[in-house]
């Protein structure tokens, strides 16, 4: 089975830049999480998903960044304009949101550098 | 609010020997789960083990096994005859469960080198 797939892996831009990353969930997830990860702040939840509808977007930083969630297997994150400090390891994850594992399946990451 | 705190930035562990990594958490609620998550250099998120809190018995999953105080509010992360697989950083997390599931709060981590 495929697991959680995060596209691009690696984008280097220059600060001023739009960026967009993707992440398709694991087939029949319902839950699906952004995190963004830093030395400094470690592991930090941007926003979540249930059933494609924003639950908790307490952790996006700023109105720089947005997140969609068209449908169940598709969800961005937008970073516009991009800054220097939004430099990061972005992470995109799936579950169930009603069933006893509550294991979250993590993507490869993308690692995003602003120059 | 929920919080996780792992005391032990950094650990070091000789090849076949076993080594402890230390977690407490916060929290007013009764059922959740608590997890820990490895991650190597390559950066991929892997389960390790899995509690519910709801289970007295210990989870074990072969060299790895936890000790789950809920009185406490501690969950450590024992591995047995460790291997130069397992250096990588250890993430103890929470997640509550029961109804709509929240999301997976997370410690800050352990580095975990194990040297021949």
């Amino acid at each position: 089975d495929a697991g959680v797939i995060q596209s691009p892996r690696h984008e280097v831009t220059e600060m001023g830049q739009e960026v967009t990353l993707r992440c398709k969930p694991i087939s029949g997830h319902n839950s699906l999480f952004w995190y963004r990860q830093t030395m400094m702040r470690g592991l930090e939840l941007l926003i979540y998903f249930n059933n494609n509808v924003p639950i908790d977007d307490s952790g996006m930083p700023e109105d720089r960044f947005s997140a969609k969630m068209p449908n169940a297997s598709f969800s961005t994150l937008k970073i516009q304009p991009s800054e220097p400090r939004d430099s990061a390891v972005y992470f995109c994850a799936s579950s169930f949101s009603d069933r006893a594992t509550g294991e979250l399946f993590f993507g490869e990451g993308s690692r995003l550098t602003v120059l | 609010a929920q919080t996780v705190t792992q005391s032990q930035p950094e650990m070091s562990v000789q090849e076949a020997e076993t080594v402890t990594l230390s977690c407490t958490y916060d929290t007013s609620e009764s059922n959740y789960y608590l997890f820990w998550y490895k991650q190597p250099p390559s950066r991929q998120m892997i389960l390790v083990i899995r509690q519910e809190a709801y289970k007295q018995q210990n989870a074990t999953e072969n060299r790895f096994s936890v000790n789950f105080q809920k009185a406490a509010k501690s969950f450590s992360l024992k591995i047995s005859d460790s291997q130069l697989g397992d250096t990588a950083m250890y993430f103890c997390a929470f997640r509550t469960y029961g109804g709509s599931q929240g999301n997976l709060i997370f410690g800050k981590g352990t580095k975990l080198s194990v040297k021949p």
